[in-house]
């Protein structure tokens, strides 16, 4: 079957950096999302990773390694507004997304 | 740049009436999708459309259908709503996949739907 794992919260502090790991297993692979959602909004695009490596932009970065089917979301310098949920979604062989159930990361002062 | 606009943005229905939710987008993506946000899962998608008059089911179409009459449109209706599909739905809009485009989602500001 196809799945996404991702840890259901995290905690971190301000100022900080966080990693955001997702585990995915899909019918054939294309590429890997990464959306922010803040609680009551739409999810927003942050990266889509197609090859393996890190790619940076900004204080958030992705990682993505296709052999081991596990991608992580670098968040540096926490700042409050980083409060969000965070979802990883796989494109299959068809290039049909498969989401995870999200990663709530809370920021403390 | 209104971008992907949902309405109604809040409904509440009792068991067995019907309604529709509309989506338009103004960015002439030929994908459009809704989807459906359970507390504690992914996003599941009900139906999709890879253009104008063409429609498909997703993971969990029961219950639903949807029409894409024109391009900028996806309409997604319940005929007879029951309380498993209180939840919050959103809308989606994105090129075709190709090497200029990654795909990218664009997301409706959401509708909360609860049904009693």
């Amino acid at each position: 079957g196809q799945n996404i794992d991702q840890p259901t919260e995290m905690t971190a502090t301000e100022g900080a950096i966080v990693q955001i790991n997702c585990t995915y297993q899909t019918s054939g692979f294309n590429g890997l999302f990464w959306y922010q959602q803040h609680a009551g909004e739409a999810p927003t695009f942050l990266s889509y990773n197609v090859l393996d490596g890190l790619e940076e932009k900004g204080r958030f970065s992705s990682f993505l390694s296709r052999s081991k089917g596990y991608s992580y979301l670098l968040l540096k310098e926490l700042q409050m507004k980083d409060s969000a949920s965070y979802l990883c979604a796989a494109t299959d062989s068809n290039y049909q997304l498969i989401w995870g159930a999200g990663t709530k990361l809370i920021i403390k002062p | 740049n209104a971008g992907v606009t949902q309405t109604p943005k809040f409904r509440v229905l009792k068991t067995g009436q019907s309604m529709t939710l509309l989506c338009a987008q103004d960015m002439n993506h030929e994908y459009m999708y809704w989807y459906r946000q359970d507390p504690g899962m992914g996003l599941r998608l009900i139906h999709y459309s890879v253009g104008e008059g063409t429609t498909a089911k997703g993971e969990v179409p029961d219950g639903y259908n949807v029409s894409r009459l024109k391009k900028q449109n996806f309409l997604l209706g319940l005929e007879s709503a029951a309380p498993s599909q209180t939840s919050v739905y959103f809308c989606a809009s994105s090129y075709s996949y190709g090497l200029r485009n990654t795909g990218e989602l664009f997301f409706g500001e959401g509708s909360r739907l609860t049904v009693l």
